[in-house]
């Protein structure tokens, strides 16, 4: 089964202050994504990317910036988090043979 | 931007019962995913169909792409199929999804 682990898997940060949120991937998958949960809503793309070294925004991508260092990893930076940042973090990465997604387990951020 | 709505919001069941998830969508999808997400917990993806009707297990998903609609089917609901489905449209070259807001199902003894 793919595996994608995201670190931390809570945060409580301080408005104005740094968040970097991390995921890795053992799936040698090309696309990852970053979507954010607020309750009693769906998910909702930040950003994605299709190749280390590449991102691209997606449907709520202000405030938010993301990082592929490599296929394995795709981080999501908030420089200046805000209250309206507080919310459940998904990272997954997509299988390249079905387009099957694999989430991890989520990031409760809450911002203080 | 393109909609995904879902309906019910929510679905009380009796174990055993039938359970039937709608989803409706703005535009022309290249696909139609479902997933299932536990209070708290990760999503899993049930079915991926881009068309037609798709059979895994106890659940069926129809998707009518021109009619820019699908539908998860539960069979015989059991008390740990409670929990939140969602369906997700995928656009831009299958690249993206976008998710409705969920169907949250309560199945009761």
């Amino acid at each position: 089964e793919a595996a994608v682990t995201q670190s931390p898997r809570s945060k409580v940060a301080v408005t104005g202050g740094k968040v970097t949120l991390s995921c890795h991937q053992t799936n040698n998958h090309d696309y990852m994504y970053w979507y954010r949960q607020d309750t009693g809503h769906g998910l909702r793309l930040i950003h994605y990317s299709y190749v280390a070294d590449s991102t691209e925004k997606g449907d709520i991508p202000d405030g938010y910036k993301a990082s592929r260092p490599s296929q394995e990893n795709f981080s999501l930076i908030l420089e200046l988090a805000s209250l309206s940042q507080t919310a459940v973090y998904f990272c997954a990465s997509r299988d390249n043979s079905n387009e099957r997604l694999f989430f991890g387990h989520g990031t409760k951020l809450s911002v203080l | 931007g393109q909609q995904v709505q879902q309906s019910p919001a929510s679905l009380v069941l009796q174990e055993g019962e039938n359970a039937e998830l709608q989803c409706n969508f703005s535009s022309t999808a290249t696909r139609l995913q479902w997933f299932y997400q536990r209070p708290g917990g990760s999503l899993v993806s049930l079915l991926s169909n881009p068309s037609g009707t798709k059979h895994t297990g106890r659940l069926t998903s129809t998707t009518v792409t021109k009619e820019r609609r699908g539908s998860l089917h539960i069979s015989s609901s059991q008390i740990t199929d409670s929990g939140t489905y969602l369906c997700a449209m995928a656009t831009g070259g299958n690249n993206k999804l976008t998710f409705g807001q969920g169907t949250v199902l309560s199945v009761i003894p």
